[in-house]
Formats: C-alpha cells, structure tokens, sequence
C-alpha cells in the first residue's frame, strides 16, 4: 500500500536559519510527488509537483528536490510568514487516481 | 484564493441530522476530489469525480457519505445521520485533467455535537 511519512513533526528555525523537511515514500509507480503549504484553518495551498529522481524545483526561498525513496524541501533563510505545516502528498501509482497525503511538518520560524 | 469554492464555512449539527455540503471547482477543471482531514492529519481521500462520473470511493467511506456531481461542475457531499466522530475539516479540490496538481478549496469544518 501506498505510503508517505514525513519528519520532523514539528520544527522551530530561527529566521534566517535554513533546513530541510523530509518526504518519504513508497509508492508502486510514481506519478508524481506534490508539496502543500497549509495555513491554519485554510485548505492546502500547491507549491510543487516532482516526477522524477534528481529533478527540483525552486520558488523563493523554498526548493523541493526528489529521489526514488524521498523527497526534501529545503528552506533559505526563512522569514516569519514562512510559518506553516508542509505537507507531502503521492499520487496512486496504480490507477493514478488516488492522493497519499503525509501528516505534515509544522513549522514555526521565530524572528 | 485558487478559484474553489465551498460552502459552508462552518456548519454545527447534532448527531443523528444530515448535512450538505457544496463545493464549486474551477471551471475548466474536471476533475473533483473530497477529502477529509482531522487535526495533526493530512487529508485523506474520500472520493473522486471525472466529469460527472464518480469514479473512485475510498473504502473507508461509511454508506452515510454520499457524494453527486450532476452536471460535471459543481458537487455536493452528504453525510445522513452524522455521528461526532464526523466531525473533521471537509475539502475539495479540483484538477485539470492531465495536469496533476489540485488546487483545494477553504473547506468546510463540521462539528457535530
């Protein structure tokens, strides 16, 4: 079965301090690895979508990168309204129809 | 704002009332998903339409939960008899066929008390 797990849970930066966030994954047949930011009591907001091993994407100060088994989102020297929950989502590799959602990583970036 | 609609914001009901809820996708999109997501979860995937043709229900979804897009645009999902373990943020998100990516829309919270 399909599965995403993510870590760290939670995670406290202070601005300016980069990290990454950790997507991993087992899926039969990727069709795609998809990157959510989600404000509280907001729905998900589309950041990214991956399909291959070795490929990124960047968007300010985010970059999502990609191998067989896991997914990274880097984060540059974040700011404050970087505060959020990242969520990573696989799309069914069998009838390409169905989304595995992560239980997402909090983060808070302290000024 | 990505251009998906649902209505209610909020809706509070008793246990045991029904409950609809609408949801209006972007318009050349034609594909529409439901989820629900509990606190601390991510959003778990409920059912899937194509048009007007509901392809795909997760197997986890009770008989109470009904869901109908008659018309390929907009839908509605309806749980009859709502239980308190119902309640949970409901949303829906849209997708241009091929393009992979869904766009969600505010969701509904449901509290059943």
């Amino acid at each position: 079965e399909d599965q995403v797990t993510q870590s760290p849970e939670a995670l406290r930066l202070q601005e300016g301090e980069s990290s990454s966030l950790n997507c991993s994954y087992t899926v039969s047949g990727l069709r795609g690895l998809f990157w959510y930011r989600q404000d509280p009591g907001k729905g998900p907001e589309f950041l990214f979508t991956l399909y291959s091993a070795g490929e990124e994407k960047e968007k300010e100060r985010l970059k999502a990168t990609l191998t067989k088994k896991e997914s990274f989102l880097h984060i540059t020297a974040p700011k404050p309204e970087d505060s959020a929950t990242y969520l990573c989502a696989v799309r069914d590799g069998v009838t390409g129809n169905q989304f595995y959602f992560g239980t997402g990583t909090s983060l808070t970036v302290i000024p | 704002d990505t251009g998906v609609s649902q209505d209610p914001r909020h809706k509070i009901t008793k246990r045991g009332q029904n409950v609809t809820f609408r949801c209006d996708p972007i318009s050349e999109h034609n594909r529409l998903y439901w989820y629900r997501q509990t606190l601390g979860q991510g959003p778990e995937f409920l059912t899937y339409f194509q048009n007007e043709a509901q392809l795909e229900k997760s197997r986890l979804l009770s008989d109470r939960f009904s869901a109908e897009r008659p018309k390929g645009s907009f839908s509605t999902l309806e749980i009859q008899r709502t239980e308190q373990g119902d309640s949970a943020m409901y949303l829906c998100a849209s997708e241009r066929g091929g393009a992979y990516e869904q766009y969600f829309g505010p969701g509904t919270r449901l509290t059943v008390t």
